[in-house]
């Protein structure tokens, strides 16, 4: 079955350290996001690809980093890490740019 | 700031009984709408999507559409403790929005025998 997977599931680093957690999708989906989620923030838009070397900016991407150089994967880098960006981070990808969004299975992150 | 607004919650049903959910948005642009189930410590998954105004049913579930008056809500019939989880409102746009979805806070939903 096609799945998406994300690594490391949780994470402790120091602010300042640099960062990267991976997404990998066998959907073959060209459409592939990262979002961050904190209480009473739902879940917000950090990076999105719609294509291999295709990147675009979110609603809160400063601090974060994105490449894409082929379909299956989107890590996110964090360049230096800052207690702010202690969240939950979850990769999805979507084969339609209106339908539905398959989500990884988060990668908890704590800065301390 | 385009933005979907949901009422937090916690909301809280008996078991069987019908669990109403509900959902803003301020993007008169929006044309597609989702709910997405999240239980605690998951990941999102999609259980409802609706593009038309009106009733959309799938089975214990009902999503409405009001584009006139900017809202979505998500109706579960017979709610079952099994239903108890947190449920996120998702609009999306199109034109310059391409492909991204805007979610609200989310509402918790707690079904009690």
């Amino acid at each position: 079955d096609a799945e998406i997977t994300q690594s490391p599931r949780h994470k402790i680093t120091e602010t300042g350290r640099q960062v990267t957690l991976a997404c990998h999708q066998t959907w073959n989906h060209n459409n592939m996001f990262w979002y961050r989620q904190d209480l009473g923030h739902g879940l917000r838009l950090i990076h999105y690809s719609y294509g291999v070397h295709d990147t675009n900016k979110g609603e809160v991407s400063d601090g974060y980093s994105v490449s894409r150089s082929n379909t299956e994967d989107l890590p996110l880098t964090l360049e230096s890490a800052a207690s702010s960006q202690t969240s939950v981070y979850f990769c999805a990808s979507a084969g339609l740019p209106d339908g539905e969004l398959f989500f990884g299975e988060g990668s908890r992150l704590t800065v301390l | 700031q385009k933005e979907v607004e949901q009422n937090s919650g916690p909301l809280s049903v008996p078991e069987g009984a019908i669990a109403s959910l509900n959902c803003t948005y301020s993007d008169r642009g929006s044309q597609s709408f989702f709910w997405y189930r999240q239980y605690s410590g998951k990941s999102p998954e999609l259980i409802m999507s609706i593009y038309s105004n009106g009733d959309k049913e799938d089975g214990r579930f009902t999503a409405q559409l009001n584009k006139a008056s900017q809202y979505v809500s998500l109706l579960i019939r017979d709610s079952q403790p099994s239903d108890s989880a947190t449920y996120l409102c998702a609009s999306y746009a199109g034109g310059t929005s391409y492909g991204k979805l805007t979610f609200g806070q989310g509402t918790i939903l707690t079904v009690h025998p």
